[in-house]
C-alpha cells in the first residue's frame, strides 16, 4: 500500500514565478491537507481539501491556492513567489473522521 | 488561543540513556495530541496519539507518552535511546473544529555515542 506521495521532490524557482506541487493521498483517504514548514520551524497549516472543496484555510494569502481532483489527489499552487516562500511543503492525507494525518516526504521549494 | 510549546530546541543524550521530550499545550477543549518524528530530508512519521482513555499511550519504536490534563502536558519518553533515534520530534494538537493541526517548533534530538 503506497503511502502519501508528493512531486516533485525539489524545485527551484525565481521570484515572481508560479509553482504547482502535487500530492497523492494514501489509499482510502479522501482528505488532503497542506502545510508549509520553514527551516527550523514546525509546520504551518495552509488549507485542507475534502470532496473537492477547500474546507478550512490557515493564515496564508490568496497567492496560495489549491485543488482536489475526483480521485482525491491534490495540487498546491503558489503565484508571485517571494523569497519567503522557500520552505518544505508537506501534504498530509486522512480518512473518514480526519483525526490522524499521514504525511508525504514533502517538496523542497527554493525561491531565488 | 491554541498553541503548543516544546521548551527544548535541542536535547543531547548518550546512546542507551533514557529520554524525555516535553510538550505543553493550550487548547480550549479536550485535545487530540500527537507526536511525530522527522528525519533529515524526510516527511513526518506518526509516533503515537492520544484521543481519550488511558493517559499513558504506547507508540512505535519503543516510545510512550503520558497525558497530564492538570499540567497541560504530553511528554514523550523512551527508556533507552538508539543512535537511529536522532531526528527532530514534533508535538501537535488537534484537529479541532477547524481541522488543522497546531504544531510545536520541534525538539532536535542528538545522540552521543
Amino acid at each position: 500500500d503506497a503511502g502519501v506521495t508528493q512531486s516533485p521532490t525539489h524545485l527551484i524557482k525565481t521570484r515572481g514565478q508560479q509553482v504547482t506541487l502535487r500530492c497523492s493521498p494514501k489509499s482510502g483517504h479522501d482528505t488532503v491537507s497542506w502545510y508549509q514548514q520553514a527551516l527550523g520551524q514546525g509546520p504551518q497549516f495552509i488549507f485542507q481539501y475534502y470532496e473537492e472543496e477547500e474546507r478550512q484555510r490557515g493564515n496564508f494569502p490568496d497567492r496560495f491556492s489549491g485543488h482536489q481532483f475526483p480521485n482525491y489527489s491534490s495540487e498546491l499552487n503558489v503565484n508571485a513567489l517571494l523569497l519567503g516562500d522557500s520552505a518544505l511543503y508537506l501534504c498530509a492525507s486522512s480518512g473518514e473522521g480526519g483525526l490522524v494525518q499521514f504525511f508525504g516526504p514533502g517538496t523542497r521549494l527554493t525561491v531565488l | 488561543a491554541q498553541s503548543v510549546t516544546q521548551p527544548d530546541i535541542h536535547i543531547t543524550v548518550s546512546e542507551g540513556a533514557s529520554l524525555e521530550l516535553r510538550c505543553n499545550y493550550s487548547y480550549g477543549a479536550t485535545p487530540y495530541l500527537f507526536w511525530y518524528v522527522q528525519s533529515p530530508g524526510q516527511g513526518l512519521q506518526l509516533l503515537l496519539k492520544y484521543f481519550s482513555g488511558d493517559t499513558l499511550v504506547q507508540g512505535i519504536k519503543g516510545f510512550e507518552a503520558e497525558f497530564k490534563r492538570s499540567q497541560s502536558s504530553f511528554n514523550l519518553r523512551k527508556p533507552s535511546v538508539h543512535w537511529s533515534d536522532a531526528a527532530e520530534y514534533f508535538c501537535a494538537v488537534g484537529p479541532g473544529s477547524n481541522y488543522q493541526l497546531i504544531w510545536g517548533a520541534g525538539t532536535k534530538l542528538i545522540i552521543k555515542p
